[in-house]
């Protein structure tokens, strides 16, 4: 079983439209989590980190479920823009230092 | 401002030829470095880390190779190249303080044919 595991999708949407992602992880000692977004052929850059309480960031709204092991990432009113893929990250203690496990990823599209 | 530099930005090597990816990191020191491996449809997998000069830990037994033969120089070798080795390699850097964020560089495309 992979230690984090997203749909990949790909999200075909209209601008405008509300979408969400998932993702959950396998590692109860998870300590941090993350939303990463990679253009196509690009690197990976830090969208927002995702907190227990939630936390919102403009259009974009994690949510964290400790209890499920479940982490989400809500987009509202798309843009043409949001268009790539969203990389689910957790953050665990292991062999001595922090390592960062990277989800597969899930796709979005957005049409106009 | 910190910048991380890769390159080659595309490789296409034949089986068994070597390969030397070269990555540097501006405007910080003592980062914490990083290889990744990004194969089509998959995840980031984390090939090795390094906390300083010197001081390579290998997450995966593979037939790759890093050294960190200066403070911002992180180099990610093979001595004979396997088609399972194509894929997109990516450097990136953290400050040794700041557990959170890590900053990735564009990236090396290689194809082994």
């Amino acid at each position: 079983r992979k230690e984090v595991e997203q749909d990949p999708g790909p999200f075909n949407v209209p601008e405008g439209a509300t979408v969400a992602f998932n993702c959950t992880y396998s590692n109860s000692a998870s300590q941090s989590f993350f939303w990463y977004r990679q253009d196509c052929r690009k690197e990976p850059k830090l969208l927002m980190s995702v907190y227990s309480s939630g936390n919102e960031d403009g259009r974009f709204t994690a949510q964290l479920n400790r209890a499920s092991q479940y982490i989400s990432l809500l987009i509202r009113d798309s843009k043409l823009s949001d268009s790539a893929t969203y990389l689910c990250v957790s953050r665990a203690l292991s062999g001595g230092y922090n390592k960062l496990i990277f989800g597969a990823g899930t796709r979005l599209a957005v049409h106009p | 401002s910190q910048t991380i530099h890769q390159w080659p930005a595309t490789l296409v090597q034949p089986v068994g030829s070597p390969l030397s990816l070269e990555c540097t990191v501006e405007g910080t020191s003592n980062p914490n470095l990083y290889w990744y491996r990004q194969a089509a449809g998959r995840g980031l997998q984390l090939l090795f880390y390094s906390v300083g000069i010197g001081q390579i830990s290998s997450e995966v037994p593979q037939n790759l190779s890093a050294s960190r033969p200066q403070d911002r120089q992180f180099i990610l070798s093979s001595k004979k190249l396997l088609l399972s080795d194509s894929g997109f390699y990516l450097c990136a850097w953290r400050t040794s303080s700041d557990q959170e964020t890590q900053y990735f560089g564009p990236g090396t495309r290689l194809l082994v044919l």
